[in-house]
């Protein structure tokens, strides 16, 4: 069975510091590994993946990810907050043979000027 | 535009009552998939589809049914609705090489 694990449920930073909101994730194939964004009362929408090569993914508004499979995890960054990046991010994972996907349970990041 | 249009947006409903929320997509992805969304537990795949006539389940597909006769619609069936089906639900699509999921703008369902 696979899994993801979001060990934190919120994230507080101040505008400007950079930002790292933790996943690690359990898939037995290879695994394709998703951060998504969700604004309130808004649906989730794609920030960026890792499918394979690099392991430092760049996605949508200046973010990023390291994926580290020693570590089975896939951080997301950013180097310089601001206070429009607060939201529920949710880290994902799909095995690459099934179409079961699995969600993290989501971390809420809030950003103060 | 790209989009992923749910039916109802807003539901109030009795225990018993059969519903049936609607999803479509125009982007043409083989994948479609339903999820709910509860407060600390995530978003959790309900069943999932990865082709027309092909259809999984995912975590918590108890309560639920789908159909995929069409590669643009994929409805979320509720036979006999229950309290515990209170949430929000949300339907996603995404082409099957890649993976990405493009999201609805979600149902919220409360059933009484």
């Amino acid at each position: 069975a696979q899994s993801v694990a979001q060990p934190e449920d919120q994230v507080n930073v101040a505008e400007g510091n950079p930002l790292t909101v933790k996943c690690t994730y359990s898939v037995s194939g290879n695994p394709y590994l998703f951060w998504y964004v969700q604004y309130p009362n808004r649906g989730l929408q794609f920030l960026l993946k890792y499918i394979t090569g690099d392991n430092l993914v760049k996605g949508s508004y200046g973010f990023e990810a390291e994926f580290n499979k020693s570590q089975t995890s896939f951080h997301l960054k950013k180097p310089s907050a601001l206070v429009s990046d607060s939201a529920l991010y949710f880290c994902a994972v799909r095995d690459t043979n099934a179409g079961k996907s699995t969600f993290g349970d989501g971390t809420t990041l809030t950003v103060k000027p | 535009e790209a989009q992923v249009t749910q039916n109802p947006r807003y539901l109030i409903t009795v225990t018993g009552k059969k519903l049936t929320v609607t999803c479509s997509q125009n982007m043409n992805h083989e994948y479609m998939s339903w999820y709910r969304q509860d407060p600390g537990l995530g978003l959790r795949q309900i069943y999932y589809s990865m082709n027309v006539e092909v259809t999984d389940k995912g975590d918590v597909p108890e309560g639920y049914k789908v159909s995929r006769k069409e590669k643009r619609n994929f409805p979320l069936i509720l036979e006999s609705p229950s309290p515990n089906q209170t949430s929000l639900y949300f339907c996603a699509s995404s082409p099957l090489e890649t993976g990405e999921l493009f999201f609805g703008e979600g149902s919220r369902l409360t059933v009484l």
